[in-house]
């Protein structure tokens, strides 16, 4: 089954540019979708379909995908903006199609 | 609004089958798939599978295959996920999410989760 990597930690000051991987064979060719997750509650959409943003999401959050490796940015990190941060995607390569989602990444706003 | 609201915390003993239920509202309930996904105490996210409201067509991940079952009642915008034969690792928080037909799956409204404790 398609396995996606992410950083377990990712820390940074505010004001700066963070930025979460998310690793996979070959992602580039599959849409790779963001959820921030605040203790306690559900998961939010951050970004769709590698770079699209829903309504109400921050310009300051961005994301790309290219050959083995997907990345959320976020700029001009606010104190908010601290939360577990997953990866998804779609496999369909195989006769059993699944969601994968990577194991998360705790952003820590210094 | 589109709303997703789950029935309330679990305590289940292992062997036994737990039923959550999902209420949506604000859409139209048949036109968007919706998935179950679940998240143990301290660790990531989990998909177990999907239902089609419209034709209750089913996709399950094969390691909840034959354990989970996905159900919908669309005279009340309902989905349901029972789990079967619970073991003490079955206990999680359990979301239901929506996801358009169309195109890749993708969460873009989530239930407020609902806890099963499966403890002896």
């Amino acid at each position: 089954s398609y396995v996606l990597t992410q950083p377990p930690s990712v820390s940074v000051a505010p004001g700066k540019t963070a930025r979460i991987t998310c690793g996979g064979n070959n992602i580039g060719s599959k849409s790779v979708h963001w959820y921030q997750q605040k203790p306690g509650q559900a998961p939010v959409l951050v970004i769709y379909y590698d770079s699209d943003r829903p309504s109400g999401i921050p310009e300051r959050f961005s994301g790309s995908n290219s050959g083995n490796t997907a990345t959320l940015t976020i700029s001009r990190v606010e104190a908010g903006d601290e939360a577990d941060y997953y990866c998804q995607v779609w496999d369909s390569s195989s006769d059993h199609p699944d969601v994968v989602f990577g194991g998360g990444t705790k952003l820590t706003v210094l | 609004q589109v709303q997703l609201v789950q029935s309330g915390a679990e305590v289940k003993k292992p062997g036994a089958s737990v039923k959550v239920s999902c209420k949506a509202s604000g859409y139209t309930f048949t036109g968007y798939y919706m998935h179950w996904v679940r998240q143990a105490p301290g660790q990531g996210l989990e998909w177990m599978g999907r239902i089609n409201p419209n034709s209750g067509g089913t996709n399950y991940a094969q390691k909840f295959q034959g354990r989970v079952t996905m159900t919908r009642d669309t005279s009340i915008s309902t989905a349901y996920m029972e789990l079967s034969r619970l073991r003490s690792d079955d206990t999680a928080v359990y979301y239901c999410a929506r996801d358009e037909i169309v195109g890749d799956p993708h969460f873009d409204y989530w239930g407020q989760g609902t806890l099963v404790t499966v403890s002896s």
